[in-house]
């Protein structure tokens, strides 16, 4: 069964502090793997697609990578405008057009 | 602008009712889909549709009903078979291989 597992739950940065959010995921052949931005009431916002192992996307102040079972997005000196839910999912090849979604990690940056 | 608009923004069911969310886009997507998000939970699928006149049901399809007899357009019913309908609901629609891309959601709650 695919799974999409996002660490951790929630973080809390000061602004100008640097980190990581983590996507591990298990799928039965990788189609995609997406990246979202979720602002309290709002719908998700597209940030980026990755397809294979050693490939990096960035804007701004974000970053993304991706392994064979993982896909990092890391934030170099936040800011508090960053603070959202950020959403990690998969398209497995097999699924069709279906988003298998993780739970989220609730960033808040602090002044 | 081209965009996905979702309507109402906020509604409320009374025990026994049919209630239906509005999905629209002007983007000239082919596909569209329909997300429940539930404090906690990761987005999950209720049902999506590839084209007109056609649609597959998602992990959590019971309760629910949809048609599409436009492009346009991708309406979803929360049945009264639906036993716990409160929740955020999230319209998307992409081209074939694109990012989904979202409405900004419908909050549903029981009176």
């Amino acid at each position: 069964e695919d799974q999409v597992t996002q660490s951790p739950e929630a973080l809390r940065l000061q602004e100008g502090e640097s980190s990581s959010l983590n996507c591990s995921y298990t799928v039965s052949g990788l189609r995609g793997l997406f990246w979202y931005r979720q602002d309290p009431g709002k719908g998700p916002e597209f940030l980026f697609t990755l397809y294979s192992a050693g490939e990096e996307k960035e804007k701004e102040r974000l970053k993304a990578t991706l392994t064979k079972k993982e896909s990092f997005l890391h934030i170099t000196a936040p800011k508090p405008e960053d603070s959202a839910t950020y959403l990690c999912a998969v398209q497995a090849a097999d699924s069709g057009y279906a988003l298998n979604f993780g739970k989220g990690t609730s960033l808040l940056v602090t002044p | 602008d081209g965009g996905i608009t979702q309507s109402p923004k906020y509604l409320f069911r009374k025990e026994g009712q049919n209630v239906t969310l509005s999905c629209e886009q002007n983007l000239n997507h082919d596909a569209m889909y329909w997300y429940r998000q539930d404090p906690g939970q990761g987005l999950r699928l209720i049902y999506y549709s590839q084209i007109v006149n056609d649609f597959q049901k998602g992990d959590i399809a019971e309760g629910y009903s949809v048609s599409r007899e436009k492009k346009e357009s991708f309406p979803l019913t929360v049945t009264s078979a639906q036993k716990n309908p409160t929740a955020f609901y999230l319209c998307a629609s992409n081209l074939h291989n694109q990012p989904q891309h979202f409405g900004d959601g419908t909050r549903l709650s029981i009176l």
